[in-house]
């Protein structure tokens, strides 16, 4: 595997699920992101993880909950969401340095995510 | 707060005519990047060409190359010799900021080109 994976490519679930989307990134980065995509508006970052610490939390509610176990990999566990929840869920990843010098991101192929 | 425009919604071009997608921005940050993707009906966002705010040159990526204009803030792509493959949404991104640890990007909405055989 190279670049960024994301697994399940596409998901259906109902209100009351629980379900967790899951990224991995072989590209030896330290940082990680989470994106939302909704049909016509731009995307919209949700979290970040440097380091695996949290370091950006863009007030996403609560019914979504992201895990950053190690470097390589990124979890975003969600429960009871809503019909609005329905978007493509994008991951990326990207290496930073302490000097702030910032190397590109690069993004996995998304999961599309249909909540009933 | 940063902010990217993309004033295209769709765009049809003829195959092996250039095109040039437009993309302007609003920023604070005396430095930033800029960046834009390529996003294939499969979803992947595909990283294309970069352009920093201290660049002195335009950058250029094979087929891509970014039409830098500080003073105007815009940060138009322009794409030579259009393909059928070129088909996608692309998106236009700022980052702010040097902070570690807290790179972010804000996307434009998007311009849906499609080529035309």
């Amino acid at each position: 595997e190279t670049g960024v994976t994301q697994t399940p490519r596409h998901l259906v679930m109902g209100m009351t699920n629980k379900k967790s989307l899951k990224c991995e990134q072989h590209l030896g980065h330290n940082a990680m992101y989470w994106y939302k995509q909704s049909a016509k508006k731009p995307l919209e970052l949700m979290f970040v993880y440097s380091l695996e610490e949290r370091v950006e939390n863009n007030s996403v509610p609560s019914r979504f909950s992201p895990e950053c176990p190690n470097s390589s990999h990124l979890f975003l566990h969600l429960h009871t969401l809503q019909p609005e929840d329905s978007a493509l869920y994008l991951c990326a990843s990207s290496q930073e340095f302490p000097s702030g010098i910032q190397e590109t991101q690069y993004f996995g192929p998304g999961t599309r995510l249909l909540v009933l | 707060a940063q902010k990217i425009t993309q004033t295209q919604p769709g765009m049809f071009v003829q195959e092996k005519e250039a095109v040039t997608l437009d993309c302007t921005y609003d920023t604070s940050d005396p430095s930033y990047g800029l960046f834009w993707y390529k996003q294939p009906s499969s979803g992947e966002m595909i990283f294309l060409i970069y352009q920093g705010s201290y660049d002195q040159q335009n950058a250029t990526e094979g087929r891509y190359s970014l039409n830098f204009q500080k003073a105007r803030k815009s940060a138009n792509l322009v794409i030579s010799a259009s393909q059928l493959g070129d088909s996608a949404m692309y998106f236009c991104a700022i980052r702010k900021g040097t902070n570690f640890g807290n790179e972010k990007l804000t996307f434009g909405t998007g311009t849906r080109l499609t080529i035309i055989p």
